[in-house]
């Protein structure tokens, strides 16, 4: 079956620490992958999209990047994380328009 | 370029009852498909229902339905007998040209026993 993976579940960083998050799926192979923010109470902002290993496209200039070294790995990296990049943080992955997404439990990230 | 909006950001439902949350987009596309997510508290995101923009029927699973208005470019979410677990969030979400999706704001459906 086909799942998605992604860690940590909650992280408190330290202003100008560095950041990774990483999402791992099992069970496709090519898929697209993608990770969104989440602001408190807010909708879902695209950071990053991957077609395949990388290549990856930013939908908004921002202090993150993101790197897909395998076909089912995408991490997301900060190198001086800001009190702006706290949020919930969701990978989610696609095969195909018609299936529609299925996401990752999410990444609950504080700075202070 | 893709725009999807919700207009309502709050609604409440008495328990049975039926809602309607309203959601709108924009696309040169003539054929694509659209979805609506639930968000309970757990902030996992849930697929509802999604509709194939060229299928003229609307699309239903158990409680839910949608009513599609392709020329309108209306994509609302009809929740019938409303139940306690149903209160969550719900985003209107459709697909770009690399099957970016693009989210509406969200609407916050408050169900009241």
């Amino acid at each position: 079956s086909q799942t998605i993976h992604q860690w940590p579940a909650t992280l408190v960083q330290p202003v100008g620490s560095p950041l990774s998050l990483e999402c791992t799926v099992e069970g496709t192979s090519n898929p697209n992958l993608y990770w969104y923010r989440q602001a408190a109470g807010r909708g879902l902002q695209l950071l990053f999209y991957s077609v395949g290993i990388g290549q990856i496209s930013s939908e908004v200039p921002q202090n993150l990047s993101a790197s897909r070294p395998q076909d089912r790995q995408f991490i997301l990296s900060s190198k001086k994380l800001l009190l702006s990049d706290s949020g919930f943080y969701l990978c989610a992955w696609s095969v195909h328009p018609s299936a529609g997404y299925t996401f990752g439990s999410g990444t609950r990230l504080t700075v202070v | 370029a893709q725009t999807v909006t919700q207009s309502q950001p709050e609604m409440s439902v008495q328990e049975a009852e039926t809602v309607t949350l309203s959601c709108t987009y924009d696309t040169s596309e003539s054929d694509y498909y659209l979805f609506w997510y639930k968000q309970p508290p757990s902030r996992q995101m849930i697929l509802v229902i999604r509709q194939e923009a060229y299928k003229q029927q609307n699309a239903t699973e158990n409680r839910f339905s949608v009513n599609f208005q392709k020329a309108a470019k209306s994509f609302s979410l009809k929740i019938s007998d409303s139940q306690l677990g149903d209160a969550a969030m719900y985003f209107c979400a459709f697909p770009g040209p690399v099957n970016q999706f693009y989210f509406g704001t969200g609407t916050s459906l408050t169900v009241i026993p």
